[in-house]
């Protein structure tokens, strides 16, 4: 079975500062997709970025990006410029492609990202 | 476009209660999921519809909890009769197919059960 691990419960940055989140994952599968999903308090689960397994090309967006080290079985979140605004729990998150019955998300279990001004 | 919409989007009940949660998943979406969120045991997958029908149902907790899908556009979970330990938040999320398409989740739902 897949699993999803972060290991940082708590981050802190200051505004305008960079940070990167960590994430690893165990799985078999060669194929799969990556997620990073966020939560600010308002509890609304936003979709920040999202990485297949088969492409080398890291994923990026805006001010969002990921280091995806299939090997290493590892999917960081980097945040440049962090603003008050990227304040929340980020998931992990991993999905087998082949739906059916496989097509969940699992979840890891947060890292809660306080932004400093 | 709306996105998910669930409701409602807070409820308070007494144990041994019914309670209800309804969820439109976004139009054209074909996958809808169930998750609950507790500090326990974070995030968690309930039930799976594609195409209407039930595809993985294996979280569902017990038989206290159903989940029904009628029609495309709307979707029911079902809590018969309530427990303290129900209190979560219940995401629904849909998605384009069931294969490598993006989910996407509605506000979710608290719901406490005293």
């Amino acid at each position: 079975a897949q699993t999803v691990t972060q290991s940082q419960p708590e981050m802190s940055v200051q505004e305008a500062e960079t940070v990167t989140l960590s994430c690893t994952y165990d799985t078999s599968e060669s194929d799969y997709y990556l997620f990073w999903y966020k939560q600010p308090p308002s509890r609304q689960m936003i979709l920040v970025i999202r990485q297949e397994a088969y492409k080398q090309q890291n994923a990026t967006e805006n001010r969002f990006s990921v280091n995806f080290q299939k090997a290493a079985k590892s999917f960081s979140l980097k945040i440049s410029d962090s603003q008050l605004g990227d304040a929340a729990m980020y998931f992990c998150a991993y999905r087998s492609p082949y739906g059916g019955a496989t097509n969940k998300l699992i979840f890891g279990t947060g890292t809660l990202l306080a932004v400093q001004p | 476009d709306a996105g998910v919409i669930q409701s409602p989007r807070h409820e308070v009940t007494e144990m041994g209660q019914e309670v209800t949660l309804r969820c439109k998943p976004i139009s054209g979406h074909n996958s809808l999921f169930w998750y609950r969120q507790t500090m326990m045991r974070g995030l968690e997958l309930l039930i799976y519809f594609n195409n209407n029908v039930p595809i993985d149902d294996s979280g569902m907790p017990e038989d206290r909890f159903s989940a029904k899908m009628p029609n495309a556009s709307f979707s029911t979970l079902k809590i018969q009769p309530s427990e303290p330990r129900d209190s979560a938040v219940y995401f629904c999320a849909s998605s384009l197919s069931g294969g490598s398409d993006t989910q996407y989740f509605g506000p979710g739902t608290r719901l406490t059960v005293l």
